[in-house]
């Protein structure tokens, strides 16, 4: 246990459907992150948030929504997926204070869009 | 553009013969590197980090990685690999610059340990 969570585990849903992605953290951490995992290729950084404020999103397409309630939670809500968003969701958390650097993920989301 | 570089998509050694999985990053400056594992569906776990100090750092499960500046790499090594180390392993690092920890991922190298 890295103490990063991330419900549900598995998700499976339509194209015109609405879901989110919850993601807690429970280490004191300031910073959460979200990463796109598909098969050969690089995780993807989608969205970061530092104290609590979106600092960084990667050209994500709208239908991706994160929200960032408080510092220990996380969220990816989706919308009008496509097959091609597919992929392991990954979520993280560091403390940013340039000593420790490392990040720590949570075990992943397996998003299937039919 | 900054990027890093796993030039094997897949390692296949022995157990208990020594094993190393290749990166080469390309960064300006001094950059944090480090790497990471997946087990079967699991998330990332943090193995080791060089920030700055000795060449060679140890990290967990018997794992180390040498710093090459010259070379521009931090190979992944272990003397005696075992059947369990076999997973996705991946190379990281953090640009110098930057007002957060943004991690650089390379595209991952599945090692196969056989018995």
């Amino acid at each position: 246990e890295t103490g990063v969570t991330q419900t549900p585990r598995h998700l499976v849903m339509g194209m015109t459907n609405k879901k989110s992605l919850k993601c807690e953290q429970h280490l004191g951490h300031n910073a959460m992150y979200w990463y796109k995992q598909s098969a050969k290729k690089p995780l993807e950084l989608m969205f970061v948030y530092s104290l609590e404020e979106r600092v960084e999103n990667n050209s994500v397409p709208s239908r991706f929504s994160p929200e960032c309630p408080n510092s220990s939670h996380l969220f990816l809500h989706l919308h009008t997926l496509q097959p091609e968003d597919s992929a392991l969701y990954l979520c993280a958390s560091s403390q940013e204070d340039r000593v420790s650097y490392e990040q720590y993920f949570g075990p992943g989301t397996r998003l299937t869009v039919t | 553009a900054q990027s890093v570089a796993q030039p094997e998509d897949q390692v296949n050694v022995a157990e208990g013969n020594p094993l190393t999985v290749k990166c080469t990053y390309s960064v300006s400056g001094n950059p944090y590197l480090f790497w990471y594992v997946q087990y079967p569906n699991r998330g990332l776990q943090f193995l080791l980090k060089y920030i700055t100090g000795d060449n060679l750092v140890k990290g967990s499960y018997g794992f180390e990685a040498e710093f090459n500046k010259s070379q521009t790499s931090f190979h992944l090594k272990k003397p005696s690999a075992l059947v369990s180390d076999s997973a996705l392993y991946f190379c990281a690092v953090i640009p110098p610059t930057g007002g957060y920890n943004k991690l650089i991922f390379g595209a991952g190298t599945r090692l196969a340990v056989h018995p």
